[in-house]
């Protein structure tokens, strides 16, 4: 079973288009993670939240929005893509007291 | 300044050799740090975590931290072809879920 899952695996969309990956953990885990790592391989966090509320929220611009539905879902909608946004996104998650984050498999954004 | 520095690399050994990977960070309130390997077009993987001075060892990894010199280290014995891979280098305030990366180290470990 997968621990932690996202969807899609690849995107491939316009400049200007709105997009959404989704992502989903099975650890039973309290906090989730957006990640990007660019081309350089630099992973930088985005977002993350804990027991459904937002406790990370870097300086992004504010085509990103996060949803979490519920403790295990972890959604992130961005608006208008640019050229820039292409990148690897990366879910995690970790339960709280514990240091391990776990990543999921990354979705490739690619706006062309 | 970087909050938490790398050299790119790649840094290459042979097999049989020991790795050095190295790491330095400008945030003094950092307190946790974390070692992960990623293989090329995957995830990220935890290898190991240190919160205290000096080293820490799990089979052939040591991980070493200097607080008073800001640098933070990972040694890989008896490196393998299966240890080539970019390794990241994260640090952590405590009580914060914010891990703050390195842009990591390629490591090429040669037959």
């Amino acid at each position: 079973d997968t621990a932690v899952s996202q969807t899609p695996k690849y995107l491939v969309t316009q400049m200007g288009n709105d997009k959404s990956i989704k992502c989903e953990q099975n650890l039973g885990h309290d906090t989730m993670y957006w990640y990007k790592q660019d081309s350089k391989k630099f992973l930088k966090i985005m977002f993350s939240y804990n027991n459904k509320e937002l406790i990370i929220n870097e300086t992004v611009p504010n085509r990103f929005s996060p949803k979490s539905p519920d403790k295990a879902h972890l959604n992130l909608h961005i608006n208008s893509l640019e050229l820039g946004d292409s990148a690897v996104y990366f879910c995690a998650s970790s339960q709280e007291g514990y240091n391990e984050q776990f990543f999921g498999p990354g979705t490739r954004l690619t706006v062309l | 300044q970087k909050e938490v520095e790398q050299n790119s690399g790649p840094l290459s050994v042979p097999e049989g050799a020991i790795a050095s990977l190295n790491c330095t960070y400008s945030d003094r309130g950092s307190q946790s740090f974390f070692w992960y390997r990623q293989y090329s077009g995957k995830s990220p993987e935890l290898i190991m975590f240190i919160y205290s001075n000096g080293d820490k060892e799990d089979g052939r990894f040591t991980a070493q931290l200097n607080k008073a010199s800001q640098y933070v280290s990972l040694l890989i014995r008896d490196s393998q072809p299966s240890d080539s891979a970019t390794y990241l280098c994260a640090g952590r305030r405590d009580s914060s879920y914010k891990l703050i990366f390195g842009s990591g180290t390629r490591l090429l470990v040669r037959p």
